[in-house]
């Protein structure tokens, strides 16, 4: 079954205590990006990669880290979580957004909470 | 991209049928009309994308008239568990999907 599997599925950390939320998808996709939602806000990308090594930054990429060191894993790193991070976090993997593609594959969600 | 505008909320009641339209004014001639679906505290999920006038599969039917200037997303009697925020996307960026506010619909029993 196509899927995209982030882990934790909720979290309660505190803050300036470093997390990792993985994120693996089983489509063989190029694309994997990183949203945060916000009420009020919607969905935000955070960070994005176009394929293994190559990464870049989304709208709000500030206090986030991610690596791509293979193609099927994208996890996000906080590195020192604030509360102004406690968000609903998906990843989402795709084939490239051209020639009419716009389907994206998104996981189940990361609630996160900073104290 | 476009810019798109819809509903903020619609209510309606089971077994009805459900139809959202999106404004889309400024739609490039090679943009796709692109709808995601997303329920509470789940990943938006692709439900539909078109390019001209009728798209149907087993979830939902998309109607875009000549000028492409529109949208109507048209959900067939609807049940409790189409409940959820239904997005509009027009055209593309290489990286990143664009979802605006969405439409929450809410159905009743």
């Amino acid at each position: 079954e196509a899927q995209v599997t982030q882990n934790p599925r909720y979290l309660i950390t505190v803050t300036g205590k470093k997390l990792t939320v993985t994120c693996s998808q089983n489509m063989n996709h190029e694309y994997m990006s990183w949203y945060r939602q916000d009420p009020g806000l919607g969905l935000r990308q955070i960070y994005y990669s176009m394929n293994v090594e190559v990464t870049d930054k989304g709208d709000v990429p500030e206090g986030y880290k991610v690596s791509r060191k293979e193609k099927r894993n994208f996890p996000l790193i906080l590195e020192s979580p604030s509360p102004n991070q406690t968000s609903l976090y998906f990843c989402a993997s795709s084939s490239p957004f051209r020639g009419g593609n716009t389907e994206a594959f998104f996981g189940q969600g990361t609630r996160l909470t900073v104290v | 991209l476009a810019k798109t505008t819809q509903p903020i909320s619609m209510d309606s009641y089971e077994g009805q049928e459900v139809n959202i339209t999106c404004s889309h004014n400024n739609i490039a001639t090679n943009d796709y009309i692109t709808w995601y679906q997303q329920f509470p505290s789940q990943g938006p999920r692709f439900i539909i994308q078109g390019y001209k006038t009728k798209v149907t599969n087993e979830v939902a039917s998309l109607f875009i008239p000549a000028d492409r200037k529109s949208s109507t997303l048209s959900l067939p009697r609807v049940s409790l568990s189409d409940t959820a925020v239904y997005y509009c996307l027009v055209g593309e960026n290489d990286y990143k999907l664009s979802f605006g506010a969405g439409t929450t619909v809410t159905v009743r029993a």
